[in-house]
């Protein structure tokens, strides 16, 4: 059982928005503003995509954006692409328990 | 560009110790933490520990008791050793650098097989 709660798949059309919510606790996502994105597409390593709950690293196309709102933090994708169709999983700092992530979302562009 | 590559056996018999070395190249490896992160196959990822450049760890309590996790900056290397392993720890492992805010560059990831 994962630490954080996403949903297991998420779908939109080219050209549309996606959400995709990763729920904690106040001990993980609510209680620090270490929380971030990682697309992995299949066979490859993650990439992360968001940090710090709404910073994107150089390189990141600016279609993707990060909020976070109590215990839940959210990924949208706007103007879907063809090749944002992958996994993306949600992390976050913890504490003592440090490290702790989603347990994936599926994203399937139609 | 900074690069990290994972390497070890691919077949390790259960109740044995699984033992990888991550060698980072393109940078050095002081002033970072250093992470081990897993995926069983089908799977989602799952912390395992990392490691500061001074030697500092820390570990997934639900791993804690059978991982240690090792640095040598000559090498520039970090090493990820888990012991009593059995087919659960049957998982793509990867190492990556942790820059403080997130895992900002990852290996490619190495397939462990936990069977006799």
């Amino acid at each position: 059982q994962s630490a954080l709660t996403q949903p297991p798949s998420a779908a939109g059309s080219p050209g549309q928005s996606v959400t995709i919510s990763c729920t904690g606790t106040s001990s993980d996502v609510g209680g620090y503003n270490y929380v971030s994105w990682y697309q992995q597409h299949p066979g490859k390593a993650p990439k992360v995509m968001i940090y710090e709950v709404s910073k994107r690293p150089s390189g990141v196309p600016d279609r993707f954006s990060g909020s976070k709102s109590g215990n839940t933090a959210s990924l949208t994708v706007s103007g879907l692409q063809a090749e944002d169709e992958a996994d993306y999983y949600c992390s976050s700092y913890a504490g003592i328990t440090h490290v702790v992530f989603g347990g994936g979302t599926k994203l399937t562009v139609l | 560009q900074v690069q990290l590559q994972e390497s070890g056996p691919g077949l390790v018999k259960p109740s044995e110790t699984l033992s990888l070395t991550c060698t980072v190249s393109g940078g050095s490896i002081s002033g970072y933490y250093w992470s081990w992160i897993r995926q069983p196959p089908g799977k989602g990822l799952e912390w395992i520990g990392y490691i500061y450049y001074n030697g500092n760890t820390n570990y997934n309590p639900s791993l804690e008791s059978r991982v240690t996790i090792s640095v040598d900056t000559s090498k520039n290397q970090f090493s990820l050793k888990l012991s009593s392993v059995t087919a659960a720890d049957t998982a793509v492992y990867f190492c990556a650098r942790h820059n403080g805010r997130a895992q900002d560059y990852w290996g490619q990831g190495t397939l462990v097989t936990v069977s006799s």
